[in-house]
């Protein structure tokens, strides 16, 4: 059954720290892997990734993915207070082929919360 | 365009009672996707549409559920005589129809059965 595991689930850290974030994956048609964050309500999109070794960076976030060891990690540095929501990986979308069903899987999610 | 659009935000309700969500996806999305969200968890996948043809149903999904896309654009999310574990987030969400891309949810319908 395809699925995917984050850790850690929780993680409390000080304003300017460096955090990282892990995902793990098992899918049988692997087509790209997506991180969102999710603050109060809708998921927002960080970074999609297809292809191994090629980091995706937006400001203090990046990300990059291996799908020989079927992980990725999203690194945030020089933490703020405004970093502070769910983290979400989700591969995808997933199906295709005769069945004609696409769809995103998601991990439980890292909680970051960051103080000031 | 405004994104993905969901009403209402909050629904209260007795337990036994029906409800309906709506969503409005981006307009030029083909692919629509209902997830279930709950406290500490990822979202949970119910539903997927291409256009108005419903192509897969999670497990997850009873048969008190039920959800449509007649014209292929918005999509209503039916629970009939809930119960207190319906209670959750309910997510829509909207891609294009392309092999990697990625989906953008809306603002989600919170659902509380009392």
């Amino acid at each position: 059954e395809d699925k995917v595991v984050q850790s850690p689930l929780s993680l409390v850290v000080h304003e300017g720290d460096t955090v990282t974030l892990n995902c793990s994956y098992e899918v049988t048609n692997f087509r790209s892997l997506l991180w969102y964050k999710q603050e109060k309500k809708a998921p927002t999109f960080l970074f999609m990734l297809t292809s191994s070794g090629i980091e995706k960076k937006s400001g203090r976030l990046s990300s990059i993915l291996d799908k020989k060891e079927l992980f990725s990690i999203l690194n945030i540095t020089a933490t703020q207070t405004g970093d502070s929501a769910v983290y979400l990986c989700a591969v995808g979308p997933v199906g295709g082929g005769g069945s004609g069903t696409y769809k995103y899987i998601f991990g439980t999610g890292t909680r970051l919360k960051v103080l000031a | 365009d405004t994104g993905v659009s969901q009403n209402p935000r909050h629904k209260i309700t007795k337990r036994g009672q029906n409800v309906t969500f709506r969503c409005d996806p981006i307009s030029e999305h083909n692919r629509l996707y209902w997830y279930r969200q709950t406290l500490g968890q990822g979202p949970e996948f119910l539903t997927y549409f291409q256009n108005e043809a419903q192509l897969e149903k999670s497990r997850l999904l009873s048969d008190r559920f039920s959800a449509e896309r007649p014209k292929g654009s918005f999509s209503t999310l039916e629970i009939q005589r809930t119960e207190q574990g319906d209670s959750a987030m309910y997510l829509c969400a909207s891609s294009l129809v392309l092999v990697n891309t990625e989906a953008f949810f809306g603002q989600g319908t919170r659902l509380t059965v009392v």
